[in-house]
C-alpha cells in the first residue's frame, strides 16, 4: 500500500533548541496532512495540520511546511520545552479510503532541561 | 460530550477466545475507523466506514470483522483471538466533518492475548 515514512524514530534536544520531524508521502492523491502528538497511555491529538494547497502554516511555537512535488512535510518545534515531550506522528490521506489516514510509525521527542 | 467512546479499556484474552471493542460517536458524522498501534509501528488502519451500512478493508484487515450498526456504532469482533492481536486498538470518527480531515480518537482499548 501507500507509505508515510517518518524520521527520525527517536529525538533528543535540550530545553530552547528547535526540532525538526521530516515525512515522505507516496501517494500522490493525498491532500491533507495532520499532525499528531501522543504521550504515554493517551490517545493520539492533532496538533496542527495543513493541506495541499498551502505550503506552510504555524501556529505559536510549532509550524508546518508542505512540498508537494517533493511529497514531504516538516513539522518544526521551536523553543522546546519539557512537556513538548512526546511521540509525534504524520499522517496523510489515503486515497479511495473514505477519509481515513495513513501514519507515519513516529518519532519519540525528549526535551532535557 | 465524550466525541468517542470506547469500551472496553483493558481485556485480558487466552488464544482462540473471541470478543467485541465497541465503539460510539456523538459527533453525527458519516465514518468511523478501527487503527492498531502497536510499539514502532504506528497507527494502522483495520477497517473502516464511510457511512452507515458500508465497510472496507484497510492495511492490516486479517482476523478482525466489523459491524456499523447505525451511524453512532462501529464495533470489531476478534473472532478467534491470537497474541499476534496483543495491541491498543482506537477507534476514530471526524471532529469536524469528513472533508475538514482530523480524525477524533477515543481513548484506546488495550488488549493482551495470551
Amino acid at each position: 500500500g501507500e507509505n508515510v515514512e517518518q524520521h527520525p524514530s527517536t529525538l533528543s534536544v535540550q530545553e530552547g533548541d528547535s526540532a525538526v520531524i521530516k515525512c515522505t508521502y507516496s501517494d500522490s492523491a493525498s491532500n491533507y496532512f495532520p499532525w499528531y502528538k501522543q504521550e504515554l497511555g493517551k490517545r493520539p491529538q492533532l496538533i496542527i495540520d495543513i493541506r495541499s494547497n498551502v505550503g506552510e502554516k504555524k501556529d505559536q511555537r510549532i509550524a508546518v511546511t508542505l512540498n508537494k512535488t517533493a511529497k514531504h512535510f516538516s513539522l518544526h518545534i521551536t523553543e522546546t520545552q519539557p512537556e513538548d515531550s512526546a511521540v509525534y506522528f504524520c499522517a496523510a490521506t489515503i486515497s479511495n479510503s473514505g477519509y481515513a489516514l495513513n501514519f507515519g510509525k513516529g518519532t519519540s521527542l525528549l526535551v532535557t532541561p | 460530550n465524550a466525541g468517542v467512546t470506547q469500551t472496553p479499556k483493558f481485556q485480558v484474552l487466552k488464544t482462540g477466545q473471541s470478543m467485541t471493542l465497541q465503539c460510539a460517536q456523538d459527533m453525527n458524522h458519516n465514518s468511523m475507523y478501527w487503527y492498531r498501534q502497536d510499539p514502532g509501528m504506528g497507527l494502522r488502519l483495520i477497517y473502516y466506514s464511510a457511512s452507515e451500512g458500508t465497510t472496507d478493508k484497510g492495511e492490516v484487515p486479517n482476523g478482525y470483522n466489523v459491524s456499523r450498526l447505525n451511524k453512532r456504532e462501529f464495533s470489531l469482533r476478534l473472532e478467534s483471538a491470537a497474541p499476534s492481536q496483543t495491541s491498543v486498538y482506537f477507534c476514530a470518527s471526524p471532529r469536524r466533518g469528513e472533508s475538514a480531515g482530523e480524525l477524533f480518537f477515543g481513548e484506546g482499548s488495550r488488549l493482551t492475548v495470551l
